[in-house]
């Protein structure tokens, strides 16, 4: 089974609010990588994350990843319509990839 | 260039029968994956291959499933039979390196559709 957990399921912004996604582990993560999935659409990649604390920003997305390698988070400054879509963590556990069960993204303009 | 490739996009089929994707990774990719999405939730592994050496087939349910990757380049996953509890996406992906996930690449998936 899938052995990150992601909060919350579900969110509902509106247009230029903040949003963000929280991918927790029990176990300490050797990195993490988060994927933007459209609806209708496929798994995108957006950034993979290795080091303790890391932050890294891409626009208006800032990636961190926690000091004991335990969680991550995604947040999106002002969001757009252009953001919908489900944000999924994955981890890397042994030699593949296991995913988040995501974070479904909606924005009401 | 082209990314992952994948067909047939929409498959519909009765219980019971067989039924086959085929997936192009992106070349130069050695590293090929087969995922499976059900409706709201992420990608699940069924099984890895490092050129054509399947290294990571511990998710495939076996008695129905099977995947090849003959000459290290396109795969098959076959189902049969197929059973309603298969409805899902079938996902392919790609990646450059090898002894750990990298960046992956998806194709745009086959939606399969058991009545």
């Amino acid at each position: 089974g899938q052995q990150v957990m992601q909060i919350p399921q579900y969110q509902h912004v509106q247009e230029g609010e903040d949003f963000t996604t929280y991918c927790n582990s029990s176990t300490t993560l050797s990195n993490i990588q988060w994927y933007k999935q459209r609806p209708g659409g496929h798994p995108v990649f957006l950034i993979q994350l290795v080091k303790s604390g890391e932050v890294k920003k891409q626009k208006r997305l800032t990636f961190q990843f926690g000091e004991a390698k335990k969680n991550s988070s995604l947040h999106i400054t002002a969001t757009q319509t252009t953001d919908v879509g489900t944000y999924f963590c994955a981890e890397s556990y042994g030699n593949k990839l296991v995913f988040g069960a995501g974070t479904i993204l909606r924005v009401k303009s | 260039e082209a990314g992952v490739v994948q067909s047939p996009r929409y498959k519909i089929i009765e219980k019971k029968q067989p039924v086959a994707f085929w997936c192009n990774p992106i070349s130069g990719h050695n590293t090929l994956y087969w995922y499976l999405q059900n409706l709201g939730q992420g990608p699940e592994l069924l099984i890895r291959y490092e050129n054509e050496e399947a290294v990571d087939d511990s998710q495939l349910p076996k008695d129905r499933f099977s995947a090849e990757r003959l000459k290290g380049v396109d795969s098959t996953l076959k189902i049969q039979p197929a059973e309603l509890g298969d409805s899902a996406v079938y996902l392919c992906a790609s990646s450059l390196t090898s002894g750990g996930p990298g960046e992956l690449f998806f194709g745009e998936g086959s939606r399969l559709t058991v009545l």
